[in-house]
């Protein structure tokens, strides 16, 4: 199953684009790139996904390398209540296609 | 818009009881996921149902056993609990399994082993 690395922790200034990287090397063709948060233990909030194509919605702008191998999650203008763990997942293609988080990007935007 | 429902929200038990957390999923969504998080770590995969059938195992220890009803509400069983199986337990739902279905998760259950 594909696997992703993602920084253990980033800082961004309020206001400021964040831009959180995730490698995932080992994804197949067909697998899809979640990107989900949760904010202080609560349940993980959906952000957006994609398979190749770039991906952007109210929330985030997703960027795809052209080899699959990499993606980045862009929050435009980084508020206070950014703040969370972000999650980047690839969902395997086998039986189930089980939803597996990694470690998480812990993201602090600072005043 | 309905949300995910889990109950109860917080759960205190002692060692070796019974517990028994509930789920209800988005109405029609067919497809339910249970997942761990201990203190300070990430979700941990343990089961998902889709149309009452198991569809997938992670580590789910032999004590849990989970189950899908009718009506698409999910129920994960806990026995003999241990001081470990503290933690917060999350219920997603999806429409269909497909992996291009996005994953909504409801607010928890934190339980508490004494």
């Amino acid at each position: 199953d594909a696997k992703t690395t993602q920084p253990p922790s980033m800082d961004c200034a309020e206001g400021r684009a964040a831009n959180l990287p995730c490698n995932h090397s080992t994804i197949s063709g067909n697998e899809y790139v979640y990107w989900y948060r949760q904010i202080h233990s609560q349940g993980p909030q959906y952000i957006i996904h994609g398979l190749k194509n770039n991906e952007t919605n109210e929330m985030a702008s997703l960027i795809i390398t052209e080899d699959r191998k990499s993606s980045t999650l862009i929050l435009p203008h980084a508020t206070l209540r950014d703040t969370a763990v972000y999650y980047c997942i690839v969902r395997v293609a086998n039986t189930g296609n089980q939803f597996y988080f990694g470690t998480g990007t812990s993201l602090t935007v600072i005043p | 818009a309905a949300g995910v429902i889990q109950s109860p929200r917080h759960l205190i038990k002692e060692k070796r009881e019974t517990a028994t957390l509930k789920c209800y999923p988005i109405p029609r969504h067919d497809t339910v996921y249970w997942y761990q998080q201990g203190p300070g770590q990430d979700p941990q995969f343990l089961i998902s149902f889709y149309e009452k059938m198991q569809s997938d195992k992670g580590s789910i220890p032999d004590r849990f056993s989970a189950q899908q009803f009718s009506d698409y509400h999910s129920e994960l069983n806990m026995s003999s609990l241990e001081l470990g199986d503290s933690a917060l337990y999350f219920c997603a739902s999806s429409l269909g399994g497909g992996r291009n279905e996005k994953l909504f998760f409801g607010s928890g259950t934190q339980l508490s082993v004494l």
